[in-house]
């Protein structure tokens, strides 16, 4: 199975503050069609998963463009430009270019 | 709005089995597969498997081949997963999910196998 390493696992953060999660694969995520599956979900406390972003650097619906992903193969990045209250929880990457689909172990963002 | 809303959570003895429902609001359930997703606090978040909502198609990771039986009912825009021989390491928030992308969440079931 493809293994998604994110990095940090814990962030600290005030508010305001610009923020990067990694999110590195075991193996390039580009398919053969030139599509890459990687996509970003944030779990708040007590919550769902929400999707932030898509085929990654695709903005979800309703999802705020201080949210932005970037990458490309095996290296990925999500930005945060302005960390909100709003925005502490726990994020994850999942990858969808092979079976099974996977997600790294998380990353948590908490106020400094 | 799009909705996804999930049956109660479950108390189940050791090799019993459960079946959870998520049932589709606010979209054409037919027109898009539905995910399920499991979560421990080990293994974090474990990707189960889809159904194709229309065909009643399905695709399992091998991990839960034998374990999860996917299902679904077009005529009240309903998924339903049958978890069976539970077992400890069964105990987790499962979650359905629209499409690949998972783009909304059920708000989840919590499964508890105790004896």
């Amino acid at each position: 199975d493809v293994v998604l390493t994110q990095t940090p696992s814990t962030l600290s953060a005030t508010i305001g503050q610009s923020v990067s999660i990694s999110c590195r694969s075991s193996q390039s995520l580009l398919d053969s069609a030139g599509n890459t599956y990687l996509y970003w979900y944030l779990q708040r406390p007590g919550q769902s998963p929400q999707l932030l972003i898509y085929l990654v650097s695709n903005l979800g619906s309703g999802v705020p463009n201080r949210f932005s992903g970037s990458g490309s193969g095996t290296d990925f990045t999500l930005k945060i430009s302005g960390v909100e209250a709003e925005d502490l929880g726990v994020y994850y990457c999942m990858q969808a270019t092979h079976a099974p689909y996977t997600f790294g172990a998380g990353t948590k963002l908490e106020l400094k | 709005q799009v909705q996804l809303q999930q049956s109660g959570a479950e108390l189940a003895k050791p090799g019993s089995s459960v079946k959870i429902s998520c049932k589709a609001s606010g979209y054409t359930f037919t027109s898009y597969y539905i995910s399920w997703i499991k979560q421990t606090t080990g293994q974090g978040l474990e990707y189960i498997g889809y159904i194709n909502t229309g065909s009643g198609g399905t695709n399992y990771n091998e991990k839960f081949k034998g374990k999860a039986t996917l299902t679904v009912d077009k005529s009240s825009s309903t998924a339903f997963m049958q978890l069976s021989s539970l077992t400890p390491d069964d105990s987790a928030v499962y979650y359905c999910a629209r499409r690949g992308t998972l783009d909304y969440w059920g708000q989840g079931v919590m499964v508890t196998v105790s004896s």
